[in-house]
Formats: C-alpha cells, sequence, structure tokens
C-alpha cells in the first residue's frame, strides 16, 4: 500500500532562518506531488506542484521555493522566512495514471515564524 | 476558472442531529467530486466521492450525491457522533487539471 510521511511535524523558526520541509512517497512511482499551505481558519493554498522529478511549477509567487531531486521525495524551502510564512504545510500525492482518482495528504507540518 | 462554494460555518449541532454541509461549483466539463475530512491537527483524508452525475458517494454513514442539474454535492449524514467533530472540505477535479478545494466547514458536534 502507499504512504506518505513529512517531516517536522512542528516547528518554531525565528524570523530570516532557513526553511526545510520534506515529503516522501512509498509504494508507488512516477506520482504527482503537491504543497499546500493551510493558514489559521483558512482554506487551502497549493504553492507548488511537480509532475516528474526536476520538474516544478509554483501557483504563487513568494519567498518559497521547492524541489524534486528523487521521484518520490519533495522538499519545500525557503532561505529566510518571514511571519506571513506561519502555517500548517501539507504534502499530498496523486496517482496521474488513473482519471477520477483521489489525491492522499500527508500529517502535515505546523510552522511557527516568531 | 473551476471554483468550489461552501457554507463556512461553523455549525454546531446536538450529537444525532441530522447533518447538511452544502457544497456547489462551477465548472466548464464534468469534474470528479469529493470530501475530505480534517480532524484536529492532522492532514486531510478523503471521506468520499463521485465521478460521473446521479452517483452518490458513501462512507461512515456520510452520503454526497452528484447533481449535475444544480451543480452542486451537498454532505449529510443522519445521525452525528461528537468524533465527527472536524473541517470538511468539498473539492473537485477535471482530468488534466490540479483540485480545486472549497473553503473548508467546520463542525462542532455536542455532547
Amino acid at each position: 500500500s502507499q504512504t506518505i510521511h513529512q517531516w517536522p511535524a512542528t516547528l518554531v523558526q525565528p524570523v530570516g532562518s532557513p526553511l526545510s520541509l520534506e515529503c516522501t512517497v512509498e509504494g508507488t512511482s512516477n506520482p504527482n506531488l503537491y504543497w499546500y499551505r493551510q493558514a489559521a481558519g483558512r482554506g487551502l493554498q497549493l504553492l507548488f506542484y511537480s509532475v516528474g522529478i526536476g520538474q516544478i511549477s509554483s501557483e504563487v509567487p513568494q519567498n518559497l521555493s521547492a524541489s524534486r531531486p528523487q521521484d518520490r521525495q519533495f522538499i519545500l524551502s525557503s532561505k529566510k522566512l518571514l511571519l506571513s510564512d506561519s502555517g500548517f504545510y501539507l504534502c499530498a500525492w496523486r496517482d496521474k495514471e488513473k482519471a477520477g482518482n483521489t489525491i492522499y495528504f500527508g500529517e502535515g507540518s505546523w510552522l511557527t515564524v516568531v | 476558472g473551476d471554483s468550489v462554494t461552501q457554507m463556512e460555518g461553523p455549525v454546531t449541532l446536538s450529537e444525532e442531529a441530522f447533518l447538511t454541509i452544502n457544497c456547489t461549483y462551477t465548472a466548464t466539463g464534468y469534474p470528479s467530486l469529493f470530501w475530505y475530512v480534517q480532524y484536529p491537527g492532522e492532514g486531510l483524508q478523503l471521506l468520499l466521492k463521485a465521478t460521473k452525475a446521479d452517483d452518490k458517494g458513501s462512507n461512515k454513514g456520510f452520503e454526497a450525491t452528484y447533481r449535475k442539474e444544480t451543480t452542486s454535492f451537498h454532505l449529510e449524514k443522519g445521525s452525528v457522533q461528537v468524533s465527527d467533530s472536524a473541517v470538511y472540505f468539498c473539492a473537485l477535479r477535471q482530468d488534466g487539471q490540479n483540485f480545486v478545494f472549497g473553503p473548508g466547514t467546520r463542525l462542532s458536534v455536542l455532547p
């Protein structure tokens, strides 16, 4: 069966510090991968998605970046965090071969920028 | 572009009450429709889905019917429990495109 894990689960970072959130998927190959952000009490905002290794599409301009160094690994980064980067970050994957298929989410990472 | 609208809540119900969370969508074509649930501090989990008109998705006592004529996918449950307290997201996806999520509806069930 397929699983998705992201870490760390919780982190508190000072303004201006770097960020690295990592996500890995097991039990599937060549998935579509996604990073979403959920600000407190708000809906989901798609940040980045990737259809393959090294292929990243950005949905919103900001000081975050994403990379996909391996087929089932997706990394969210920042060189200098802002207060507004605080939120709940969700990694997700989808099997692109299946029509009408489901997106599966990781457990989420709580980021507090202080 | 495609969009999903749902009642934002919060919705507060007593245990065993009937639940309806409305969801309507705007889309060109015929998307698949989904309901996801997010329990406190967790990621989203698929609750149910429907891939074509008149399909009914069901899971854990929840149901939703894909109504093409009213572009709706309302979520219902006959008798809610305290453990159903969560945020519920309606979503759609067209082939070849990314998911579009609604803003989420927070449900609180009181004992």
